[in-house]
């Protein structure tokens, strides 16, 4: 049981490249999220999904698209990386029935992502 | 959403108990408690949550006051592994994220 994985551990881009960061769970977890978490600062919600092929916006969605084709996976894309984009970016997944959602259930995180763009 | 406010810093000595306060006001009655905490450089993990009684697992104790407009995470003996930063988190049972604040970074002396 690996629990929440990421991929890749680091990576550094040029202005105007794109990329996608994969998450993956084995928990079988409805609830997905992407944070980011810049120096010094509390984590921010990006995008996040309730279940299989479904996403939402969090609080600082632009500049990133998300994708979740499959129960297991969640994907975030960077089309046109920007240096404010440089960040630590951690997924998480949660439990709980799809639609009646996880606030008594734990959300488990992955190692995160080190993304530096120049 | 409802808001949670943590001291910014707190220090123990190790091998102490810990006493880490979260008030939260504005809670409603479907709102748990969350607290998860960060180790430098790793990805926040899950420390304990209730709803309105006290909780105990192995990591720590989760003491609820009367009226769930505040609540305290207690560490029964500090070690330098405890050292983080740890954020209290109002979670309703509707499709809502937890939304994380800055915490507080707690500091461990040996």
């Amino acid at each position: 049981n690996a629990g929440v994985t990421q991929t890749p551990k680091f990576r550094v881009l040029k202005t105007g490249q794109s990329m996608t960061l994969l998450c993956a769970q084995d928990m079988n977890h409805e609830y997905m999220y992407w944070y980011r978490q810049d120096p010094g600062m509390g984590l921010r919600l990006i995008h996040y999904s309730v279940g299989e092929g479904t996403t939402a916006k969090g609080e600082v969605p632009d500049g990133y698209n998300v994708s979740r084709l499959k129960k297991q996976n969640f994907l975030l894309g960077l089309e046109s990386a920007a240096p404010s984009q440089t960040s630590v970016y951690f997924c998480a997944s949660q439990g709980g029935r799809a639609g009646l959602a996880g606030g008594g259930y734990e959300q488990y995180f992955g190692p995160g992502t080190r993304l530096t763009v120049t | 959403d409802a808001k949670t406010t943590q001291p910014n810093s707190m220090e123990s000595n190790e091998e102490e108990p810990v006493h880490l306060p979260c008030n939260h006001s504005t809670i409603s009655g479907t709102d748990y408690i969350h607290w998860y905490r960060q180790l430098p450089s790793q990805g926040p993990e899950y420390v304990i949550h209730g709803l309105t009684s006290n909780v105990n697992n192995r990591m720590a104790s989760l003491a609820i006051a009367e009226d769930r407009k505040s609540s305290t995470l207690i560490l029964h003996r500090a070690t330098l592994r405890d050292a983080a930063v740890y954020y209290c988190i109002l979670s309703s049972s509707g499709n809502t994220p937890l939304v994380f604040g800055k915490g507080t970074r707690l500091s461990v002396i040996a």
